[in-house]
């Protein structure tokens, strides 16, 4: 069965300064990855999904991510966070065979002023 | 477009007593996926219905079941609750199967379990 892990349960960074949030996955076939922002009491929304086409995926809010198959990693980025950007973010993986969606425990982003 | 509703937002039960929560799915779409989020255990996937159909169905016990209208409603219940069973219940939509289509996440419904 697949599964995901999150590097680090928090992460702070100073405004302006790049995001890197990290995601290793685990899949006997060829997945699906997901990234999800939850904001207070609130569902989590949907930042960008890869699904085998390109390799680097673009989502919302400047956010991107890069799916590499040798490191079996897909590790979320932003160049320059913004206050707004503090939320607990998920990495998802999911697959044709298995069909349902292992979330990762989740990583806190915190962004200085 | 209206997005996911989940009713109640928040329910206390004790302990051996059953729940039924409430999905709305954006109008449109027929898949409806749910899963449990706690601090301990994180996020997890409970099933998915699609056509009134449970399509797959995540590691829970008996005690959690769910199904869906023709109109693409969905409830789940929880029969026997236990303690541990204190959660928020996210309810997803999309328009077709969880994989390869969009989720729309609505609020929760909080579950405390005394």
């Amino acid at each position: 069965a697949q599964s995901v892990t999150q590097l680090g349960s928090h992460v702070s960074v100073s405004e302006g300064a790049l995001v890197l949030l990290r995601c290793n996955y685990s899949s006997s076939v060829p997945p699906y990855l997901f990234w999800y922002v939850q904001y207070p009491n609130q569902g989590l929304q949907l930042l960008l999904k890869y699904t085998s086409a390109a390799t680097l995926v673009k989502g919302i809010n400047g956010f991107e991510a890069e799916f590499k198959k040798s490191e079996t990693s897909f590790h979320l980025t932003k160049p320059s966070a913004h206050m707004s950007d503090a939320a607990e973010y998920f990495c998802a993986v999911s697959d044709q065979i298995n069909n349902d969606m292992r979330f990762g425990a989740g990583t806190r982003l915190t962004v200085k002023p | 477009k209206a997005g996911v509703t989940q009713t109640p937002r928040y329910l206390i039960k004790t302990r051996g007593q059953q729940v039924t929560l409430s999905c709305s799915p954006i109008s449109g779409h027929r898949s409806v996926s749910w899963y449990q989020q706690t601090p301990g255990q994180g996020l997890q996937f409970l099933f998915e219905y699609f056509s009134e159909t449970q399509r797959n169905k995540g590691n829970f016990p008996g005690r959690f079941s769910g199904r869906q209208f023709s109109n693409s409603r969905s409830e789940m219940n929880v029969s026997t609750l236990e303690l541990g069973d204190s959660a928020l219940y996210l309810c997803a939509s999309s328009f077709g199967l969880q994989m390869v289509y969009e989720q729309y996440f609505g609020p929760g419904t909080r579950l405390t379990v005394t």
